[in-house]
Order: structure tokens, then sequence, then C-alpha cells
């Protein structure tokens, strides 16, 4: 199973409310991420995480926070965003030391919309 | 700060014919990844390449690496239809303890025609 799942698919929100994409993986892949992309853009890296725990923040804004509440389980909190952050929000996992030859597999993604 | 330039962005090709496109990154990386993504979706991995004189194949696609020219290429043979997509590549950014880092390419987005 190669398979990373991301919920909500799409998501419309206001620039007061609060939200939460989630994405999932059980393929026993150690580092989780979280990135960002706009259209006709390529993916920028947000978050990583590595055995839980956060170790890379590509300095994101503190309306956007990361939680890896374990092994198999990533979720972004979303408060108070702005319409520039409408783009597709992509989960990816791999595992964690490098000479795995193993490429980081990415979800369907959620299509976040800010109103 | 490590920079990936693909060329070309664009490519209309006609169905039956060869291309290539370029993967230049400015520093040192001995790991180099091509994804493909459709309109709409999500990244799908199309190739690994871990090593110098690295080359994969698969159908239609073969990928290359040279670590010493900072290049990795992908052929496209004979194109059909069912390629047309937007094909990124990737450098992986050393991080031992904390996963990959990967830093794309701005993409090429391929169109066949018949």
């Amino acid at each position: 199973d190669t398979e990373v799942t991301q919920t909500p698919k799409h998501l419309v929100m206001g620039m007061t409310n609060k939200k939460s994409l989630k994405c999932e993986q059980h393929m026993g892949h150690r580092a989780m991420y979280w990135y960002k992309q706009k259209a006709k853009k390529p993916p920028e890296l947000m978050f990583v995480y590595s055995y839980e725990k956060l170790s890379i923040n590509e300095s994101v804004p503190s309306r956007f926070s990361p939680e890896c509440p374990n092994s198999s389980l990533l979720n972004l909190h979303l408060h108070a965003l702005q319409p520039e952050d409408s783009a597709l929000y992509l989960c990816a996992s791999s595992q964690v030391v490098r000479f795995f030859q193993e490429t980081q597999y990415f979800g369907p993604g959620t299509r976040l919309l800010v109103l | 700060e490590l920079k990936v330039e693909q060329n070309p962005l664009f490519l209309s090709m006609q169905e039956g014919k060869n291309y290539t496109i370029y993967c230049n990154y400015s520093t040192t990386s001995d790991r180099l990844y091509w994804y493909r993504q459709d309109p709409g979706k999500s990244l799908e991995s199309l190739f690994v390449l871990l090593s110098n004189g690295a080359v994969k194949q698969e159908g239609r696609l073969m990928a290359s690496l040279d670590t010493k020219a900072r290049l990795s290429t992908l052929h496209i043979t004979a194109a059909v239809h069912d390629l047309s997509a937007t094909y990124f590549c990737a450098v992986d950014v050393e991080e031992e303890t904390s996963g990959s880092r990967l830093t794309f390419g701005e993409g090429t987005q391929l169109t066949v025609n018949p």
C-alpha cells in the first residue's frame, strides 16, 4: 500500500474560520510533509515532521499550525487565513533515512478556497 | 540557496516525436526525482536517480543524472497523447535526520498533439 490519504478534498472557508486538514499514511514512513501549491507553480515545502517532531518550518505564517499526533497522522490547522492562502495543499510521506531508495509519496491534496 | 531550473517550461509536440526536458540545479546533490502531475491531480513519482550516471527507463520515458554537470534529463520517445501532463524535477538537499527536503523546478507543461 503506497497510499497517502487527505481529507477533505475541497474546503471553502472564510477569513475568520478555523478548520483542519488531515493526512494519513500506513506505509510506516516516519517523515511527513506539508506542501502548498499554487496554480501553474511547483509545490513549496511548508513543514517537515520527522519521528513525530517538527524538524523543518519554512518560515510559514503562524495562521498555519501543523500537528503530528502519531506516526500515521498529520494535521494542518488553519485559522484567520487570507485569500492569498487559497491553493492546493499536499501532504507527503517518506522514509527518514536517506539511503532508502524511495521517493516522497504524495496524497491527492486538499483544494482550499479562502473567501 | 538551491536553484532548480527546468527547460523548456512549455512543450508542445506531435505524437511520435522525441524530445528532452532538461533540469539544472545549482548545488551538489546526488539525489534527484522526476514527478508527473495531471491537471487538478497530485504528484506521481516517475523516477528516483541516486548517483552519477544513473539511467532509468519506464515505457516511453527515460531519465538520467549527471551529478558533475548538475544536470538531469527526461527523454520522451515516440510521444503519445497520454503523456500530456506537467513534469517536475526535484532535488533533494541532504537532511539526514529530517527526511528529504525537496526543491522543485518550475515544471514543464507538456502537450502531445495528434
